[in-house]
């Protein structure tokens, strides 16, 4: 079972709609997670960030964690076609550990 | 656009030769973490330098080696590349100790192994 299991897609959904993403992991040592936004050609941008359980709101973002399922999602509410990317979920056992990333879900915001 | 630069974009190399991958580190910052992504896959951490030492590798053979310089740059060396060597490697910096949420990735060189 790998660490961290995330669908790829892709995903496509019309302009204006809430979008999820989610991923599921394993190892329960992780206490940080984080949402990562990577365009074609371009290396990932980090979306979100959240220590421990709980929810994140960041404008049209909101990232959830539930360390009992081992569960995190990412919605976006008002989907814009700029927002067609891959998005990848990570985490991390210390804030100075190495980050695991999923494979990412690619999404595609049809206008 | 982060202050993380990365050289060269692009390369192709054969079966058993080496490479050299260069990563300039944004201002201010010296810890550098090197990853490479396979297509369709997330990044996988290879190794994090933090001033000059290595602090931290990923499951990757020996052939995979670096380096960082005082001015907190870094490079990445492959050798005896492999097919499945072929892949985006991207390198991160971020300040004291590489915290999770202060990682800045660039753009990355796209390998190629033919």
């Amino acid at each position: 079972q790998k660490e961290v299991e995330q669908d790829p897609g892709p995903l496509s959904v019309p302009e204006g709609a809430i979008v999820s993403l989610n991923c599921t992991y394993s190892n329960s040592a992780f206490q940080y997670f984080m949402w990562y936004r990577q365009y074609s050609r371009k290396g990932p941008e980090l979306l979100m960030y959240t220590y421990s359980s709980g929810n994140k709101e960041d404008g049209r973002f909101t990232a959830q964690v539930d360390k009992s399922s081992k569960y995190i999602s990412l919605f976006i509410r008002d989907s814009q076609p700029s927002d067609s990317a891959t998005y990848l979920c990570a985490m991390s056992r210390r804030v100075d550990d190495k980050i695991i990333f999923g494979k990412g879900t690619r999404l595609h915001i049809l206008p | 656009e982060t202050g993380v630069t990365q050289s060269p974009t692009h390369l192709i190399k054969t079966r058993g030769q080496q490479v050299t991958l260069r990563c300039s580190s944004q201002s201010g910052h010296n810890t550098v973490s090197w990853y490479q992504q396979a297509l369709g896959q997330g990044p996988q951490f290879i190794f994090q330098y933090y001033r000059e030492e290595e602090n931290g590798r990923g499951n990757f053979p020996p052939r995979f080696s670096g380096l960082q310089f005082p001015n907190y740059s870094s490079e990445l060396n492959v050798n005896a590349l492999e097919l499945d060597d072929s892949a985006l490697y991207l390198c991160a910096s971020s300040p004291s100790g590489g915290a999770v949420d202060t990682q800045y990735f660039g753009p990355g060189t796209r390998l190629t192994v033919l």
